[in-house]
């Protein structure tokens, strides 16, 4: 079964650069969470969108910036990049919120961001 | 404030018998509980939920128990197998922000 892809697996930038993490969720799926997860730390809710739409804001930093697209695929930019942003970027999917309120979330396998 | 907690930052447990992970929380508008299981550089992969209508959910080795008056839930595998031995996060949501907060995760030792 198709499952959320997230590219590139890794990534290697330094200090004050920017970088731009994608996210493909499952097909059907028309929500999307990013989330980040420092070391040793539980991850952390991001941002989330429906339907191309911001949906739920969380501890993101006005240095990153986020959108969806028309084929639910989302982006995470980030800009400036301090050292303390370097930890794993989780994206997850999940079907349509009117379908339901509970709806699992299914993650991709990560982007492991490194930053100089 | 950590509104979810896992206590066990490990847990060791001989294959074949019981695992019981557990969690708590501390925001009553919680209504939706989740448990992830994840390895290595890989992302958490969903194993089972529970609402808070239920006070049991059961999928296979795994269940999952509610106990909403002690704001506490646990998962137990049973027989527990090599290949369960991974970090077990616990997650949960409310209807009004689907958001998911998360423990800090379990890390469970399964001895041959």
């Amino acid at each position: 079964a198709a499952g959320v892809i997230q590219s590139p697996r890794h990534l290697i930038k330094e200090k004050r650069e920017t970088a731009t993490l994608k996210c493909y969720p499952i097909p059907r799926h028309d929500t999307v969470y990013w989330y980040q997860q420092g070391p040793g730390q539980d991850p952390q809710f991001l941002i989330s969108f429906y339907e191309k739409m911001q949906s739920d804001k969380g501890s993101i930093p006005d240095r990153f910036s986020a959108q969806q697209f028309s084929d639910y695929h989302s982006e995470l930019n980030m800009s400036s990049l301090e050292l303390g942003d370097s930890a794993l970027y989780f994206c997850a999917s999940s079907l349509p919120l009117d379908r339901g309120p509970y709806n699992e979330q299914f993650f991709g396998p990560g982007t492991r961001l490194t930053v100089l | 404030d950590q509104q979810v907690k896992q206590n066990s930052p490990s847990l060791s447990v001989q294959e074949g018998r019981i695992s019981i992970l557990n969690c708590d929380y501390t925001n009553s508008m919680f209504d939706y509980f989740l448990w992830y299981k994840k390895y290595p550089a890989e992302g958490p992969t969903f194993l089972i939920s529970i609402s808070s209508i239920k006070d049991k959910n059961e999928d296979g080795r795994f269940t999952v128990f509610l106990n909403k008056s002690a704001k506490h839930l646990s998962l137990h595998i049973v027989p527990s197998q090599p290949g369960d031995s991974a970090v077990y996060f616990c997650a949960a949501s409310s209807d009004s922000n689907y958001q998911l907060i998360w423990g800090a995760g379990t890390k469970l030792i399964i001895k041959p």
